[in-house]
């Protein structure tokens, strides 16, 4: 596609349940992040991919969180026994490179995700 | 201290009006840096880059000051469709890029 897509746009998911997040990057963009925002809250960076390697994954909040990335393309964000304050819209992004002096990002559109 | 700063606002400005925001870093050794724009329950897209010697597109104007951390952002002749959420971009070195939490602007007619 054109632009980078995820799915689902929308998760209501029950406290303890596993929810899988998809990013669907945009072609030949090697690098990829998630990021989640919170209810007026900044970007919080998760986890990025150069290629299918992950080299930081400082941000990931506890080990409930995991994610990959195959084929040099899409990645899936997965979160095991979800909690209220997972509650946030994660977002995915891609660039061309890891983004240095480029600085451009290209973002989805999120898929919010609201644990009951 | 935030490694990205941003008075959160909102700004409430009258169309036409010149308004500025401001954006402190914390890593001296960043090395460069960006304006985006989020609207709405939308995601961030990037506005523009912020160059050492300062630069501007159209109505907006970005300029770095290193010696004191900070970044501004410049926007004049407000129009209602500067209406949005201005993000503070910082590229740390061999890190993804830290974004600041944003500051709203409302342009109001």
């Amino acid at each position: 596609g054109a632009g980078v897509s995820q799915s689902p746009s929308n998760k209501v998911t029950e406290k303890g349940k596993d929810v899988e997040l998809r990013c669907d990057p945009i072609s030949g963009h090697t690098a990829l992040y998630w990021y989640r925002q919170s209810l007026g809250q900044g970007l919080e960076f998760l986890i990025y991919f150069q290629g299918n390697s992950a080299p930081d994954k400082s941000g990931l909040p506890s080990d409930r969180f995991s994610a990959e990335r195959t084929g040099g393309s899409v990645s899936t964000l997965t979160i095991q026994r979800t909690q209220q304050e997972d509650s946030a819209v994660y977002l995915c992004a891609s660039s061309l490179v890891v983004a240095g002096n480029t600085g451009e990002l290209f973002f989805g559109e999120g898929s919010r995700l609201t644990v009951l | 201290r935030k490694e990205v700063e941003q008075d959160p606002g909102p700004f409430n400005v009258p169309e036409g009006a010149t308004v500025a925001f401001n954006c402190t870093y914390s890593n001296s050794a960043s090395q460069s840096f960006f304006w985006y724009r989020q609207d709405c329950r939308k995601e961030p897209k990037l506005l523009m880059s912020v160059y050492s010697s300062g630069n501007e597109d159209g109505r907006f104007t970005a300029q770095l000051n290193r010696a004191s951390q900070y970044i501004s952002l410049l926007i004049r002749d407000s129009k209602l469709s500067d209406s949005a959420t201005y993000l503070c971009v910082v590229n740390m070195g061999n890190t993804p890029l830290v974004f600041g939490k944003g500051t709203r602007l409302s342009v109001i007619a």
